[in-house]
């Protein structure tokens, strides 16, 4: 089983900076990476798929890039809305595919 | 409009079963590989177990093998999770989501599944 390891596990961050969060594998994923992004109280919502390929409606500042084990997800100019958990998932070796414990993106 | 309404959650004793269900609409079910995505209190998404479009392969995370079976009827576009011999450490929040090449692109509301005495 691949473990996915994200860090850190809670970022503080004002309104109109940017944040970036990292996710490494514990063994090479290619490109078979996501993201999702989850609010109190909802359900996951898909951010990226394929490392860097952006989910229908996902506004531009989400960018998503990396390979193999190291992938990284950055935020630019923080919106109100965009603070939240965010899960990388890989599945490229499946079953099981596996999600990061999450990062927590706080407002400071 | 993209809808998965799952239902079924309740509070239950251990070594008790429980029936999930998930109702898909808004888009074309039998298309879609679907999975089982649980969420314990507080804490990160565990996926569960996946069934293929036509419900001829099934897969589970070791810590339910056995004891949970996943299941679809396509022309009612339903999803099923039963559950039996419920743990404690079963008690989550459980999420039917669909799947595009491994990536879960919907997902439902949850249901809540407590396990205690």
């Amino acid at each position: 089983e691949i473990v996915m390891t994200q860090s850190p596990a809670t970022l503080s961050v004002s309104p109109g900076e940017g944040a970036t969060l990292s996710c490494r594998a514990s063994q090479s994923v290619g490109s078979y990476l996501a993201w999702y992004q989850q609010k109190p109280g909802q359900a996951p919502r898909l951010l990226i798929y394929g490392a860097s390929s952006r989910a229908t409606g996902i506004p531009a500042r989400f960018r998503g890039s990396g390979s193999g084990t190291e992938f990284t997800l950055t935020i630019s100019s923080l919106q109100s809305e965009d603070f939240a958990v965010y899960y990388c998932q890989q599945y490229n070796n499946w079953p099981p595919d596996t999600f990061g414990q999450g990062t927590k993106l706080e407002i400071k | 409009e993209v809808q998965l309404v799952e239902s079924g959650g309740d509070l239950v004793q251990p070594g008790g079963s429980l029936r999930l269900s998930c109702v898909a609409s808004g888009f074309t079910f039998s298309r879609h590989s679907m999975s089982w995505v649980r969420q314990p209190p507080g804490r990160g998404l565990e996926w569960v177990a996946n069934i293929k479009q036509d419900g001829s392969e099934k897969y589970y995370v070791d810590s339910v093998k056995g004891r949970f079976t996943v299941s679809r009827d396509n022309a009612k576009n339903s999803l099923f999770l039963q559950m039996s011999s419920l743990r404690a450490e079963d008690t989550a929040v459980y999420y039917c989501a669909s799947q595009t090449y491994g990536t879960y692109n919907y997902w439902g509301q949850g249901t809540l599944v407590t396990v205690s005495s």
